[in-house]
């Protein structure tokens, strides 16, 4: 089965400019996660959605970022002005069902510096 | 939230086991232990995960303590290739499935 995809893999901006990142997940998962990794750091959740739902956004810094999952399926997260701080690895994930013990299938990730 | 603690680093030798410990001493009843790994350059990838007994899988064993205050990732023989940073997670039961990682351990494995 394909993986979960995720564009760009790359992309420079710089402060103050606005940024998206597209996530495909694998076809049936209801849930879909955003993470970002800092260099040398584990990821951190910024979001998670069940279905077309928020379901945890308590670390999205919501001045600036926002995602959202229309339909249920394709999710993006938008960085609108980005920082310095945001320069990180954005990864998406998705998993069959929350609230079981089914894992989590990560997509390659995209990583962004803001310069 | 109960935490994890790993070492920073270990070094294996190749064709070798390796033990990869984790200390979860604020463990509450309902805390799936779960192991990730992600290797150079990729997301994460789910190595295994256990709640009370252990468990075994075809890329690795876990080994939980009696008391359910530590676990040991064990790979039974060590390749280039298993060469990555291995998570140590607690997830909730009643948590939607969230993973809160730490640092984690990162395995480095001399031909």
């Amino acid at each position: 089965e394909a993986g979960v995809a995720q564009s760009p893999r790359y992309k420079i901006i710089e402060k103050r400019q606005s940024v998206a990142f597209w996530c495909n997940p694998i076809s049936g998962h209801a849930t879909l996660y955003w993470y970002q990794q800092i260099l040398g750091q584990g990821p951190k959740l910024l979001i998670q959605f069940q279905n077309n739902g928020v379901v945890d956004d308590s670390q999205l810094p919501k001045d600036r970022f926002s995602a959202e999952r229309l339909k249920g399926v394709d999710s993006t997260l938008k960085i609108q002005p980005a920082k310095l701080e945001d320069s990180a690895v954005y990864l998406c994930a998705s998993s069959k069902v929350a609230g079981s013990s089914y894992e989590q299938y990560f997509g390659p990730g995209t990583r962004l510096t803001v310069t | 939230d109960a935490k994890t603690t790993q070492p920073n680093s270990m070094e294996s030798n190749e064709e070798e086991p390796v033990h990869l410990p984790c200390n979860h001493s604020t463990i509450s009843g309902t805390d799936y232990i779960h192991w990730y790994r992600q290797l150079p350059s990729q997301g994460p990838e789910y190595v295994i995960h256990g709640l009370t007994s252990n468990v075994n899988n075809r890329m690795a064993s876990l080994a939980i303590a009696e008391d359910r205050k530590s676990s040991t990732l064990i790979l039974h023989r060590a390749t280039l290739r298993d060469a990555a940073v291995y998570y140590c997670i607690l997830r909730k039961n009643n948590a939607g499935n969230m993973l809160t990682f730490g640092g984690g351990t990162r395995l480095m494995v001399k031909p």
